[in-house]
């Protein structure tokens, strides 16, 4: 089955710094790709999407890039403000649902 | 105002006792799911309902009930078989398979 995983579990950035959130998936036949922001006692928030036919989706200060080849798709967050500070999780979609990584916990400091 | 409506949001329950989550959609949306999320950890499929009156188990259905009788609704009954229940439980919906899934605000169940 598919596995996602998400590299750092934890980012600390200064305001006004970019982040970046990577997720790496296993099956090749996963062809869509959202990411969710969780703010606390909370439900996921979808941020940002892209499926397989597209390398890279921008929205305003976030953009997801997808490389099908080496199989994994990023967030990134320019000049992040203190709102950002959040849960955020990818997922896969894979056969019949989707598969969520662990979660990165960003904090950015004022 | 559409979404996804979850209650109630706190749950607190006696060892023993089964327990029903309400999920209530007014997204018109075919697809329910319901997800376990517990500290530091993602979410977890527990089970899903791609139409009405039918619905199938996830990876983490051990303990729990569903039914979908109505389209817009999705009740999950935590029962006492449920060795460790005390979690987030997140109900969320899309239109198909391959559509975003959206998310109520969730109920965080708490054992005693």
């Amino acid at each position: 089955g598919e596995n996602v995983e998400q590299h750092p579990s934890t980012l600390s950035v200064q305001e006004g710094d970019s982040a970046v959130i990577k997720c790496t998936y296993s099956d090749s036949a996963s062809n869509y790709f959202p990411w969710y922001k969780q703010e606390l006692g909370k439900g996921p928030q979808l941020i940002i999407d892209i499926r397989s036919n597209v390398g890279e989706k921008k929205d305003q200060r976030i953009a997801v890039t997808l490389n099908k080849t080496a199989k994994h798709f990023s967030l990134h967050i320019t000049e992040t403000q203190p709102e950002d500070s959040a849960v955020y999780f990818c997922a896969a979609y894979y056969g019949q649902n989707f598969v969520f990584g662990p979660g990165t916990r960003l904090s950015v400091l004022p | 105002d559409g979404g996804i409506t979850q209650s109630p949001k706190y749950l607190f329950r006696k060892e023993g006792q089964n327990v029903t989550l309400s999920c209530e959609q007014n997204l018109n949306h075919d697809a329910m799911y319901w997800y376990r999320q517990d500290p530091g950890q993602g979410l977890r499929l527990i089970y899903y309902s791609q139409i009405v009156n039918d619905f199938q188990k996830g990876d983490i259905a051990e303990g729990y009930s569903v039914s979908r009788e109505k389209k817009e609704s999705f009740p999950l009954t935590v029962t006492s078989a449920q060795k460790n229940p005390t979690a987030f439980y997140l109900c969320a919906s899309n239109q198909g398979r391959t559509d975003t899934q959206y998310f109520g605000p969730g109920t965080r169940l708490t054992v005693l």
